[in-house]
């Protein structure tokens, strides 16, 4: 089945320690989002991929960086965690184009935990 | 920038009942998806709406876009365990360009 894949479920990283978050697809679609999602709270999106054209959104911090080597996969880079940035990070992809309807597909996320 | 109201922000109810959540804006959306989010799970999107006054029904829930565009319900109907869950909705403008997620509303279903 065509579907978003986020590894790995569970992430354990330490203050100030690099760690990388993936997400593939194989719905071919367009557009890989980027969220936050903190306990209770909608998701919050970080950026977005549109093809190979990256979006950031004004109030995430320069800690967050993303790639798109290709169309199926998308990284998320924290450079420098610190204990707010402990959350589920959701990674979400859409089909945009003329007749869509912008839905999103959601993978299952990664729990991030900063110690 | 546009904002999605939802409420009841929390609801508990017994297996069986009927319940109705709401999703409100004073923006006008081009479309509105509805998604249920179970806990350590990501959402899972239940339905789109995109035209005014239009009526989904998927099994016990029914769906319905306000004529202007600016509002949602979802109702359910005999709700069971199984529908607990965080849903959201979320709109997007004419481009897509500003796709906004509401706050939830956080169901639990007790049996």
């Amino acid at each position: 089945d065509a579907m978003v894949i986020q590894n790995p479920r569970y992430q354990v990283t330490q203050f100030g320690k690099p760690v990388t978050l993936s997400c593939s697809q194989t719905l071919n679609h367009n557009v890989m989002y980027w969220y936050q999602q903190k306990s209770s709270q909608a998701p919050k999106l970080l950026f977005h991929y549109y093809d190979k054209d990256f979006n950031n959104e004004a109030d995430t911090p320069d800690n967050f960086q993303s790639r798109r080597p290709n169309t199926s996969f998308c990284f998320l880079d924290i450079r420098s965690p610190g204990l707010g940035d402990a959350a589920m990070y959701l990674c979400a992809t859409s089909r945009e184009g003329l007749s869509s309807s912008y839905e999103q597909y959601f993978g299952p996320g990664t729990r991030l935990t900063v110690t | 920038t546009q904002l999605l109201e939802q409420s009841p922000q929390f609801l508990s109810i017994q297996e069986g009942e009927n319940l109705t959540v709401y999703c409100n804006s004073s923006s006008v959306f081009s479309s509105l998806q509805w998604y249920r989010q179970e806990p350590g799970e990501g959402p899972v999107l239940l339905v789109t709406v995109v035209t005014g006054g239009e009526v989904k029904k998927l099994k016990r829930l029914t769906f319905q876009f306000g004529d202007a565009r600016k509002d949602s319900s979802l109702h359910i109907t005999a709700a069971q365990p199984g529908d607990t869950g965080l849903y959201l909705c979320a709109g997007s403008d004419n481009y897509g360009q500003n796709f906004v997620f509401g706050p939830g509303t956080r169901l639990s279903v007790l049996p």
